[in-house]
């Protein structure tokens, strides 16, 4: 089965300083994998994703993700924290035709930047 | 464009009642999705209609029924509300296949007691 595994309930970041969430997936084939973003009381906001070609994607607000075969990862990065984006972050990986290419997500990390 | 719109934003019910949640796109996407969130769970797929006209189970159906109005909407039925169906609701859309982008409407947080 599709699926993925965010290890860190919660990431703990200064400002300033470099970010890493991190997601690992275990799929079979080629993986097609997201990353969201959840602000409070707000639904999900696509930031990235990655089918094919280079290993690092470049997304929304700044954030990349690195793409690992070897390592069956795909964190999240960001070179330098803001205090706006603490939010919880969701990696996803996509379905077969037979669940009609939903996402299958992980149980999402907590990041809080602090000043 | 407004995107993915949910209604209500917001709902209290008591065991045993009955709701609809709505749900309406206007990206003229193809499929559509209801996911569940409870804390510490992600997200978990309700149900999922491919195109118009198909509706089928995703990984926690029960307690939950489905219509594809039409192409823009997609409605998610609780018959008779249960207290372990109080969740915040998302709905999702999508033009068709791989490696599509979903997106989500605001949610509807429902508690049951």
């Amino acid at each position: 089965a599709q699926s993925v595994a965010q290890p860190e309930d919660q990431v703990n970041v200064a400002e300033g300083n470099p970010l890493t969430v991190k997601c690992t997936y275990s799929v079979s084939g080629n993986p097609y994998l997201f990353w969201y973003v959840q602000y409070p009381n707000r639904g999900l906001q696509f930031l990235l994703k990655y089918i094919t070609g280079d290993n690092l994607v470049k997304g929304s607000y700044g954030f990349e993700a690195e793409f690992n075969k070897s390592q069956t990862s795909f964190h999240l990065k960001k070179p330098s924290a803001l205090v706006s984006d603490s939010a919880l972050y969701f990696c996803a990986v996509r379905l077969n035709s037979n669940s009609g290419y939903a996402l299958n997500f992980g149980k999402g990390t907590s990041l809080l930047v602090t000043p | 464009n407004a995107g993915v719109t949910q209604t209500p934003k917001f709902q209290v019910l008591k065991t045993g009642q009955s709701m609809t949640l709505q749900c309406a796109q206007d990206m003229n996407h193809n499929s559509m999705y209801w996911y569940r969130q409870d804390p510490g769970m992600g997200l978990r797929l309700i149900y999922y209609s491919a195109s118009e006209g198909t509706t089928d189970k995703g990984e926690v159906p029960n307690g939950y029924n489905v219509s594809r109005l039409n192409k823009r909407e997609f409605s998610l039925r609780l018959e008779s509300a249960a207290p372990s169906q109080t969740s915040v609701y998302f709905c999702a859309s999508s033009l068709q296949g791989p490696p599509d982008t979903q997106y989500f409407g605001p949610g509807t947080r429902l508690t049951v007691l």
